[in-house]
């Protein structure tokens, strides 16, 4: 069965303090690891899509990573407006859907 | 360029009604997915449309159904409503099929009452 397993749960961090968020997942076939950002009341936000381990993708303070089991969002000097939860997931090998982790909640204090 | 469209936005329904959610996906988009999220179970997949076919379904009662026009917008119904469909439920457009990234709604929050 597809599964994604996201880590820590939630996580609180100081202005400016460098963390990552930890997206584990076992797949039959992997054609796509995706990266969202959901603020409360609001959809998820698309950020990155990872298709094969090695791969890199950056925008502003956050870097995704992809392995062959899980996939790291590094966050590089966050700011307060950081803040939000981090969805990642998966679409399988022949499936039409994202299977999506829990989420991360991310919270930056000033 | 507009973003994916859902309406209502929030909706009250009483145990046993049926309801409609509509979606429509970014201008040139032909797939159309539909999600529900709760603070239980996540958000969980519900079925896919691309030209008019429902592409895949996920493991939901047949209470839940939809479907999607010739212009790409899509709907989605719920019949004989329970407490448990409470959620938040999202539409998300893609340019094709494919592993492409989806564009998510901002949601139709609904509450079962």
């Amino acid at each position: 069965e597809d599964q994604v397993t996201q880590s820590p749960e939630a996580l609180r961090l100081q202005e400016g303090e460098s963390s990552s968020l930890n997206c584990s997942y076992t797949v039959s076939g992997l054609r796509g690891l995706f990266w969202y950002r959901q603020d409360p009341g609001k959809g998820p936000e698309f950020l990155f899509t990872l298709y094969s381990a090695g791969e890199e993708k950056e925008k502003e303070r956050l870097k995704a990573t992809l392995t062959k089991k899980e996939s790291f969002l590094h966050i590089t000097a966050p700011k307060p407006e950081d803040s939000a939860t981090y969805l990642c997931a998966v679409r399988p090998q022949g499936a039409q859907k994202l299977v999506f982790g829990q989420g991360t909640r991310l919270t930056i204090n000033p | 360029k507009a973003g994916v469209t859902q309406t209502p936005r929030y909706l009250i329904k009483t145990r046993g009604q049926q309801v409609t959610l509509s979606c429509s996906p970014i201008s040139g988009h032909r797939s159309v997915s539909w999600y529900q999220q709760t603070p239980g179970q996540g958000l969980q997949f519900l079925f896919e449309y691309f030209s008019e076919t429902q592409r895949n379904k996920g493991n939901f009662p047949g209470r839940f159904s939809g479907r999607q026009f010739s212009n790409s917008r899509s709907e989605m119904n719920v019949s004989t409503l329970e407490l448990g469909d409470s959620a938040l439920y999202l539409c998300a457009s893609m340019i094709g099929t494919g592993a492409y990234e989806q564009y998510f709604g901002p949601g139709t929050r609904l509450t079962v009452t």
